[in-house]
C-alpha cells in the first residue's frame, strides 16, 4: 500500500524556521519526482516545490522568494522541506505529493501536516 | 506567467450533468496537459482526469475531460451526478519552466 506520511508541522513564530518530512512507503520512492503542495485554511491548492528523482532538477514557486528548500534522501525514502523566514501567510496544510512516473499528474497525496505561523 | 480561471461554484441536481471550466489566461491550453483533482471535505485531493481526458483506474466513467482551443479552456464534465460528487475540483497544468499551476478551485454542490 502506498503511503506518504508528513510530519514536522506545528506552531512557529513569524521569522522562524521549520523542517517538514515525508516518509514514503509501498512504492519505489527513487523512481518518482516528488512535490510539496500547500493549502491555506479555507483556500485553494498552491504548488510549493518539485524535486526530480535524483535531485538533478529542483523547482520552486516564484512566490517563495528563496525561503524554502526541498530535498530528498532516496536511501531513506524521505522527502523534506526546509522553511525559513516564515510568514503568517505561510500558514497552511502542507501535502507531500507523488508525481507519476510516466506522465504529468500528481497521483498520490499524503494527508498533510499543518503549519501555523503566528505570534 | 498565466492563470487558470475556474468558476467559484456550480450546483446541479442529482442525476444531472455538470461541466466545470478552466480557462487559461495566456498561451495555448493545448501546450501543456491539464489535470483535474477532486477534494472532498476533510480529505486530500485525488486525480480524476489527467492529460486532458484520461481517467485513472478506479475513477468512474461519469467523469470526462476535454480541452477547447477556441475558448482556450479545459472542461471537466460529470454526468449522472451523485451526492458523493460534492467536492472542490481543481484544474492543474504546467508552465514552460516546469512549474505547476492550479486553478483556484470550483465548489460543486449537488442538491
Amino acid at each position: 500500500e502506498v503511503q506518504l506520511v508528513e510530519s514536522g508541522g506545528g506552531l512557529v513564530k513569524p521569522g522562524g524556521s521549520l523542517r517538514l518530512s515525508c516518509a514514503a512507503s509501498g512504492f519505489d520512492f527513487s523512481t518518482h519526482a516528488m512535490t510539496w503542495v500547500r493549502q491555506a485554511p479555507g483556500k485553494g491548492l498552491e504548488w510549493v516545490s518539485l524535486i526530480t528523482r535524483t535531485s538533478n532538477y529542483i523547482y520552486y514557486a516564484d512566490s517563495l522568494k528563496g525561503r524554502f528548500t526541498i530535498s530528498r534522501d532516496n536511501s531513506k525514502n524521505s522527502l523534506f522541506l526546509q522553511m525559513t523566514s516564515l510568514r503568517v501567510e505561510d500558514t497552511a496544510v502542507y501535502y507531500c505529493v507523488r508525481k507519476t512516473v510516466v506522465g504529468n499528474h500528481l497521483d498520490f497525496w499524503g494527508q498533510g501536516t499543518l503549519v501555523t505561523v503566528s505570534s | 506567467n498565466f492563470m487558470l480561471t475556474q468558476p467559484h461554484s456550480v450546483s446541479e441536481s442529482p442525476g444531472k450533468t455538470v461541466t466545470i471550466s478552466c480557462t487559461r489566461s495566456s498561451g495555448s491550453i493545448a501546450s501543456h496537459y491539464v489535470q483535474w483533482y477532486q477534494q472532498r471535505p476533510g480529505s486530500s485531493p485525488t486525480v480524476v482526469i489527467y492529460e486532458d481526458n484520461q481517467r485513472p483506474s478506479g475513477i468512474s466513467n461519469r467523469f470526462s475531460g476535454s480541452i477547447d482551443s477556441s475558448s482556450n479552456s479545459a472542461s471537466l464534465t460529470i454526468s449522472g451526478l451523485r451526492t458523493e460528487d460534492e467536492a472542490d475540483y481543481y484544474c492543474q497544468s504546467y508552465d514552460n519552466n516546469n512549474h505547476i499551476l492550479f486553478g483556484r478551485g470550483t465548489k460543486l454542490t449537488v442538491l
